[in-house]
């Protein structure tokens, strides 16, 4: 089935400093991929997604590329905030033309903390 | 346009008690499928409805059912809840004409 493996956390960065977390999945076909952002105490809100090869997603200074060939949606920011604290879900759904099948399937959570 | 609502957002319950959990899509979408979020098994999916029909179920027992209304809001039902119920159920809904689902905040059960 399919799956989602993403970077072990917690990380924790200096403000300004790069961020990458590694997300890697297999799935048949051409699942469409999403980056999510938990804040504490909160629900799930959508960061970003991609829905073929080679498509960037970007939204808040954060980034990340489907690769087809590498089976990978690495998330990257070039300078992160202390408001960035948060826990990070990357997620797929199966191949979008298989209309009905919507069901996410996510990776485990990155815990990430920004320090002053 | 109003997000993804969930009601209640806390609920304390006892072993054996059944609950409904309620979830109201955003205005004009007709999917809306059910999460449980633990520490120990992260996001799991549970199901989906799309007009009314349940069209996709997750690996959980038969105590966990759903349905959804004509005016695409949804209601979870857990009967005879167990200690390992306690999570966080998210809600999340669709167009149905791309795959993006958009969560709401979740309602808090803890079971006691």
């Amino acid at each position: 089935g399919d799956s989602v493996t993403q970077m072990e956390g917690p990380v924790t960065l200096s403000e300004e400093a790069c961020l990458t977390i590694n997300c890697t999945y297999t799935a048949t076909g051409y699942p469409s991929l999403f980056w999510y952002v938990q804040y504490p105490g909160e629900g799930l809100q959508l960061l970003l997604k991609a829905t073929k090869a080679d498509d960037k997603g970007s939204n808040k200074g954060f980034e990340a590329t489907y690769r087809k060939e590498t089976t990978s949606f690495h998330l990257e920011k070039g300078s992160v905030q202390v408001s960035d604290s948060a826990v990070y879900f990357c997620a797929l759904t199966p191949n979008p033309s298989n209309f009905g099948n919507e069901k996410l399937t996510f990776g485990t959570g990155t815990r990430l903390t920004i320090i002053p | 346009k109003a997000g993804v609502t969930q009601t209640p957002r806390y609920l304390i319950k006892t072993r054996g008690q059944q609950v409904t959990l309620s979830c109201s899509p955003i205005s004009g979408h007709r999917s809306v499928s059910w999460y449980q979020q633990t520490p120990g098994q992260g996001l799991q999916f549970l199901f989906e409805y799309f007009s009314e029909t349940q069209r996709n179920k997750g690996n959980f027992p038969g105590r966990f059912s759903g349905r959804q209304f004509s005016n695409s809001r949804s209601e979870m039902n857990v009967s005879t809840l167990e200690l390992g119920d306690s999570a966080l159920y998210l809600c999340a809904s669709s167009s149905g004409l791309d795959e993006t689902q958009y969560f709401g905040p979740g309602t808090r059960l803890l079971v006691l």
